[in-house]
């Protein structure tokens, strides 16, 4: 699987969107960009998942970048309760595993 | 999303017994389920991938005997940690996933983790 690079942490005031980065520059055709959150003494809580084309659902929107070797995560309202460590995945079609990097820890301040 | 629950959600046992961990997928069957560790302020290690009705594979570096995995049914995987260390304290988590979806579209789902403290 390719290796994914995240800032260790940024901040985000209350009510505004939360822009979290990752960089995949090894990723491969088939392999696709996973976002999962993991709230502090919890188990990790699926966000959302694209190959190329941007995704939205009710928690967030992923932007892929043209050239898939970099992608975003948008939460378009942060609040208090979205304050996690935010980890960006690449995993390949139909394999199973994921391997979790360090992840960035999202402070969202009053 | 599908629902899986680890037993106990903590656990203090002494320092050379075995502690037994549970991950129940409850309203899905899962073909494979995983099993992290993680120490604290780092990320989730995975240890091994758990298969129904065959044996565990360990990630490198991961002791087999140490760290027992039986996934005798499509919703029950277990980890016996085995004469317990405290160096074995730590946050285990597992995840499945589904057995009718496989590929890019089928999301691992996570239970809410064991906190093991060995004394």
């Amino acid at each position: 699987d390719a290796k994914t690079t995240q800032p260790p942490s940024m901040d985000c005031a209350e009510g505004r969107a939360a822009n979290l980065p990752c960089n995949h520059s090894t990723i491969s055709g088939n392999e696709y960009v996973y976002w999962y959150r993991q709230i502090h003494s919890q188990g990790p809580q699926y966000i959302i998942h694209g190959l190329k084309n941007n995704e939205t659902n009710e928690m967030a929107s992923l932007i892929i970048t043209e050239d898939r070797k970099s992608s975003t995560l948008i939460l378009p309202h942060a609040t208090l309760r979205d304050t996690a460590v935010y980890y960006c995945i690449v995993r390949g079609y139909n394999f199973n595993k994921f391997y979790f990097g360090s992840g960035t820890k999202l402070n969202v301040k009053p | 999303g599908a629902v899986v629950s680890q037993h106990p959600s903590w656990v203090i046992c002494k320092s050379g017994t075995s502690v037994k961990i549970e991950c129940r997928s409850l309203d899905f069957q899962a073909t494979t389920m995983f099993w992290y560790r993680q120490f604290p302020k780092q990320s989730l290690m995975l240890m091994a991938t758990s298969n129904e009705g065959s044996k565990a594979t360990y990630e490198q570096g991961v002791e087999k005997d140490k760290f027992l995995i039986n996934h005798a049914s499509l919703t029950l995987s277990t980890l016996t940690v085995t004469s317990a260390h405290p160096e074995d304290s730590s946050f285990y988590i597992c995840s499945a996933r589904t057995i009718e979806v496989r590929g890019p579209k089928t999301e691992a789902f996570f239970g809410q983790g064991t906190r093991l403290t060995v004394v």
